[in-house]
């Protein structure tokens, strides 16, 4: 069965660095996204994306968050300047339709640790 | 926007019973309410959606109704094993709009 996969599984990086988290959706899916879940909290939407733009985004992707589809098979999130807070489980997830109420199915995640 | 309450926070049960997990959500214009199970460092995974014009939908073990009036829908577990001790989220999103808005998760232990 295919699934979303991401790298890097852990990523550490200093305070102030940039870092790109990446991600490779279902093949044939069409929406893409991007979720963070802070440890021990509740799983929190980032971003939507469809034909090469956003379509969604939450209050927590201000102009330090920024997404990507930069081939046919990845699709990135940077975050330009990482702050403490930052640090949580990053989710990429995708869905075949356009329709919100179809299946996301979320990949192993990143966990970013920021020092 | 959305805003989504899940209740309780922690449930434990033991092994055989029924576990029932709630949320509530504000918007009335939500109408898919999926349930992910995310067991422990690992990915949330879909294990059962409905959507505003079903009012229950069941899955073996697991059923989920939803009461549109009052704006909730619950998760129902029967006969519980301890391999479905996990964090259970509630989501709800509308038609058109691919922000998905999740609970804060229920933390479910089931004991042998």
């Amino acid at each position: 069965e295919p699934e979303v996969t991401q790298t890097p599984s852990h990523q550490v990086t200093q305070m102030g660095q940039e870092v790109i988290l990446r991600c490779v959706p279902i093949s044939n899916h069409l929406y893409f996204y991007w979720y963070r879940q802070i440890l021990g909290q509740k799983v929190e939407f980032l971003v939507s994306f469809y034909n090469n733009e956003i379509s969604e985004k939450s209050e927590i992707f201000d102009d330090q968050f920024s997404v990507e589809r930069p081939d046919g098979s990845n699709f990135t999130l940077k975050i330009r300047s990482t702050k403490l807070e930052d640090s949580a489980m990053y989710f990429c997830a995708s869905s075949s339709s356009g329709r919100a109420n179809n299946e996301q199915f979320f990949g192993p995640g990143t966990r970013l640790t920021v020092l | 926007g959305e805003n989504v309450e899940q209740h309780p926070s922690t449930l434990s049960v033991q092994e055989g019973d029924s576990a029932v997990i709630k949320c509530t959500y504000s918007d009335s214009a939500s109408n898919y309410f999926p349930w992910y199970k995310q067991e422990l460092g690992k990915r949330p995974q879909l294990i059962i959606d409905i959507r505003s014009n079903v009012g229950e939908k069941k899955d073996q073990r697991i059923a989920v109704t939803l009461n549109k009036t009052a704006k909730h829908f619950s998760l129902h577990i029967t006969e519980t094993q301890p391999e479905d001790s996990a964090v259970y989220f509630c989501a709800a999103s509308k038609a058109n709009n691919n922000d998905m808005r999740f609970g804060a998760g229920t933390r479910l232990t089931v004991k042998p």
